[in-house]
């Protein structure tokens, strides 16, 4: 069964300051998907990694795919306000009971 | 606007009540993905449709049906409703069914189960 989990839950920091969000994962996932949700919004789609050693890179954030060690991060650089939300992850494995299967999610806050 | 729509915004019903909620994809998408999210849940990945067939089942409760229109209008049919039925369902919608495809999400319908 896949599993999935991220930490930290709660992300406060400053603005300027670079920090990671882990998702790790715990049997084979086909792809791993990372995604912002604003409060009392929707989901907005940000990455998706589909190999191993997928780096993708859209303004501050980053993520990337380790499927060996199933581990993937999304790294924020230089975090501004607008950053603020929470940032769910999640695994994907095709022809499986529970195809996608979500992180609890970080709530990131950052500070001026 | 990601181009998702979803009816209605929101639905206060009754304990053992039926009820329907739509999903409009993006023009040009042929998958609809229809989600949960609960305090007690987080966000649980329900089912899946592919032009018109069932592509992808999550934790789908019998209960809880769906179907995928001719025109790719998506239906999420929630019966014999409970308290534990009270969330945020969202659909989402993408061009293909595998591979890299971004996932737009709708608005969202949230349910009140009284």
């Amino acid at each position: 069964e896949l599993k999935v989990e991220q930490n930290p839950l709660f992300l406060s920091m400053q603005e300027g300051k670079n920090y990671t969000i882990y998702c790790n994962y715990s049997t084979t996932s086909d792809r791993l998907y990372w995604y912002r949700q604003d409060p009392g919004k929707s989901l907005e789609s940000l990455f998706v990694l589909l190999s191993n050693g997928a780096v993708k890179q859209e303004g501050r954030l980053m993520a990337s795919l380790d499927t060996k060690a199933r581990l993937s991060t999304l790294h924020i650089t230089a975090a501004v306000h607008d950053l603020s939300a929470t940032y769910f992850c999640a695994g994907y494995r095709d022809n499986y009971g529970q195809n996608f299967v979500f992180g609890p999610g970080t709530r990131l806050s950052v500070l001026p | 606007d990601s181009g998702v729509t979803q009816t209605p915004k929101h639905l206060i019903t009754a304990t053992g009540q039926r009820v329907t909620l739509r999903c409009s994809p993006r023009s040009g998408d042929l998958s609809v993905y229809w989600y949960q999210q609960s305090l007690d849940q987080g966000l649980q990945f329900l089912i899946q449709y592919y032009n018109g067939e069932e592509r992808a089942k999550g934790n789908i409760l019998e209960r809880f049906s769906a179907q995928q229109f001719p025109d790719l209008h998506s239906e999420l049919n929630l019966s014999s409703l409970e308290l534990g039925d009270s969330a945020l369902y969202f659909c989402a919608s993408s061009e293909g069914t595998s591979g890299g495809y971004v996932q737009y999400f709708g608005p969202g319908t949230r349910l009140t189960v009284t």
